[in-house]
């Protein structure tokens, strides 16, 4: 079955300094990877996502996360922080050859907090 | 363009109660699913339809069923409410369904629904 680990429930970083979000992933073969973000009171803006090539991915905002199928991970980065970014972060896997949002598992969660 | 609207932004309930939720998707998607966010944790997917059908449905109790409209547009209803119930409901609307293919999901701002 899917799963998705964030071991991560808060993480605090300084404004300006670079970020890494930790996501892990149970499946059997490689599956489809999404980064959403959730600002407080608002729902999920798709940051990125990763279904084959590339294993390095861009997304917006300056994003970026890379797949390693080694450590069954896919870990989101970001160079500098700014304020704004300040939000709930989460790691979700999906099921290739499935359209239905059935076959999305969402991880619970990376609550970032941004020291000024 | 607008995007996915959802109606109530809040609500409060007691237990027993019957509650209806309500999505309108964004103009020419056809696609809608819900998920229930419970406080801490990542959206668990709750059903998604399509052209007025169901074509998944997680794990939640027969007190929670919904429609889709021939507008595209979606209600989730909620019999008997549990103080467990209380949630962030949130609505997703894709462009289509189509069983091996990604759909990209674009999630509404949800319903707070708390119960009493």
């Amino acid at each position: 079955a899917q799963s998705v680990t964030q071991p991560d429930i808060h993480i605090t970083v300084s404004e300006g300094a670079s970020l890494e979000l930790r996501c892990n992933y149970s499946y059997g073969a490689t599956p489809y990877l999404f980064w959403y973000v959730q600002s407080p009171g608002q729902g999920l803006q798709l940051l990125l996502k990763y279904f084959s090539g590339d294993t390095l991915v861009q997304g917006i905002k300056g994003f970026e996360a890379e797949f390693k199928r080694s450590q069954s991970s896919f870990n989101l980065r970001k160079p500098s922080v700014h304020w704004s970014d300040a939000a709930e972060y989460f790691c979700a896997v999906g099921a290739p050859g499935y359209s239905s949002a059935s076959k999305i598992i969402f991880g619970s969660g990376t609550r970032l907090s941004i020291r000024p | 363009d607008a995007g996915v609207t959802q109606s109530p932004t809040h609500l409060i309930k007691t237990r027993g109660q019957h509650v209806t939720l309500r999505c309108s998707p964004i103009s020419g998607h056809k696609s809608v699913s819900w998920y229930q966010q419970v406080l801490g944790q990542g959206p668990q997917f709750i059903f998604q339809y399509y052209e007025k059908e169901e074509r998944g449905r997680g794990n939640f109790p027969d007190r929670f069923s919904a429609r889709q409209f021939p507008n595209y547009s979606s209600e989730l209803n909620v019999n008997a409410l549990l103080l467990g119930d209380s949630a962030l409901y949130l609505c997703a609307s894709s462009p289509d369904y189509k069983a091996g293919g990604y759909q990209p999901q674009h999630f509404g701002d949800g319903t707070r629904l708390s119960i009493l």
